[in-house]
């Protein structure tokens, strides 16, 4: 059961460069989440999908997007990554069975120089 | 809004002994979930232990336990029998209480998380 899979692990990137980072969970679960997680900060809310078909933007949307590409599938888009983005994201997820237990990738570790 | 403070930005023990972490939050729900999460070196957060703040009793896990005070908005972690694998980055967690029925089914709500204590085990 691979759980909460997220790609790539790594990325370096310069100034406005786009990527897209993948998430994707094998546990039929309705809700998924992206956070970001920087020294000192915590873990913050980027944006979240209550069920398939919608999004809704947590605690620091600026300069990403999101889509809900089907019920497994939740990807982040910088669109013009900036140094500020420079940060560890991690993608969640939980539904009925987990009991609102967020279940989270391993990371992706994101450079932008 | 919530919000969760973790006071202990470093805290350290020697093996098999214990180790209290501190949490407080602050939100004027009245029914929500608290949680800790562990995040070792490798990175990934792994679940501890869960409180549902209707329920006095509070919750343990083996060597885990916590001391839910809800009047006084405080969460705190107790570690028993500290190992070297308990050497990680701690998160105190806020979740507010509520399913989101919609047509996607039943959907839960958002963490707001601590900033993170840093416990180092030492032998």
């Amino acid at each position: 059961n691979a759980g909460v899979t997220q790609t790539p692990k790594f990325q370096v990137l310069k100034t406005g460069q786009s990527m897209t980072l993948q998430c994707a969970q094998d546990m039929n679960h309705n809700s998924m989440y992206w956070y970001r997680q920087d020294p000192g900060m915590g873990l913050r809310l980027i944006y979240y999908s209550a069920s398939e078909g919608t999004t809704d933007k947590g605690e620091v949307p600026n300069g990403y997007n999101v889509s809900r590409l089907n019920k497994r599938e939740f990807s982040l888009r910088l669109e013009s990554a900036a140094p500020s983005q420079t940060s560890v994201y991690f993608c969640a997820s939980t539904g009925a069975e987990a009991k609102n237990i967020q279940y989270f990738g391993a990371g992706t570790r994101l450079s932008v120089l | 809004a919530q919000t969760v403070t973790q006071s202990q930005p470093e805290m350290s023990v020697q093996e098999a002994e214990t180790v209290t972490l501190s949490c407080t939050y602050d939100t004027s729900e009245n029914n929500y979930y608290l949680f800790w999460y562990k995040q070792p070196p490798s990175r990934q957060m792994i679940l501890v232990i869960r409180q549902e703040a209707y329920k006095q009793q509070n919750a343990t896990e083996n060597r885990f336990s916590v001391n839910f005070q809800k009047a006084a908005k405080s969460f705190s972690l107790k570690i028993s029998d500290s190992q070297l694998g308990d050497t990680a980055m701690y998160f105190c967690a806020f979740m507010k209480h509520g399913l989101f029925a919609n047509a996607g089914g039943t959907s839960y709500g958002k963490l707001t998380f601590g900033q993170g204590t840093i416990l180092t085990v030492h032998p």
